[in-house]
């Protein structure tokens, strides 16, 4: 699987915007990008994922490169229920659409939304 | 939505006795199931990929007799922590794969004491 690269922390003031950035230089044609994220002592939460096209569901936008060497996720309107160590992770998906295989977690982006 | 259900959330256990975690898929069926284990401040770590009706595939590093493993069924997944010493104490995590992407438990903190 792709490596990730993702920023160690950020913080977002609420009601504004949060970006978070992701590297993910080496990854083939066949992997998608998936973010999920951990708010603390819970499991992880999928929020959303894409091939190539940006995608955008009701938790967050997935805005992908042309070069899908990198990607970010929006959260267009942060809150402080935000607050949670994010995981941009790149995986292949099945021809049935569900995910196959293990997923490996990095260390994350820790965003923190302050008031 | 697909929903995993992990119980206990939370258990204390002493040293040398045995603890076991479920995790079941409430509204799917899940071939496959992994476990994951998250020590404070750190990412989650893969223990072991559990099939359902054959051997579970354990990471390197993982005792496959210390940490047991079945999935006898399309919805259930155990995790067995045999003779628990302080050390094992963490946050055990289990997930299942599904559409759109992989879903999680909510988790079990094990502290041996």
């Amino acid at each position: 699987d792709a490596k990730t690269t993702q920023p160690t922390s950020m913080d977002c003031a609420e009601g504004r915007a949060a970006n978070l950035p992701c590297n993910h230089s080496t990854i083939s044609g066949n992997e998608y990008v998936y973010w999920y994220r951990q708010i603390h002592s819970q499991g992880p939460q999928y929020i959303i994922h894409g091939l190539k096209n940006n995608e955008t569901n009701e938790m967050a936008s997935l805005i992908i490169t042309e070069d899908r060497k990198s990607s970010t996720l929006i959260l267009p309107h942060a809150t402080l229920r935000d607050t949670a160590v994010y995981y941009c992770i790149v995986r292949g998906v099945s021809a049935g659409g569900t995910s196959y295989g293990k997923l490996t977690f990095g260390q994350g982006t820790i965003l923190t939304v302050h008031p | 939505g697909a929903v995993v259900s992990q119980h206990p959330s939370r258990v204390i256990c002493k040293s040398g006795t045995s603890v076991k975690i479920e995790c079941r898929s409430l509204d799917f069926q899940a071939t496959t199931m992994f476990w994951y284990r998250q020590f404070p401040k750190q990412s989650l770590m893969l223990m072991a990929t559990s099939n359902e009706g054959s051997k579970a595939t354990y990471e390197q590093g993982v005792e496959k007799d210390k940490f047991l493993i079945n999935h006898a069924s399309l919805t259930l997944s155990t995790l067995t922590v045999t003779s628990a010493h302080p050390e094992d104490s963490s946050f055990y995590i289990c997930s299942a794969t599904s559409a759109p992407g992989y879903t999680f438990g909510s988790g079990t903190r094990l502290t041996v004491v």
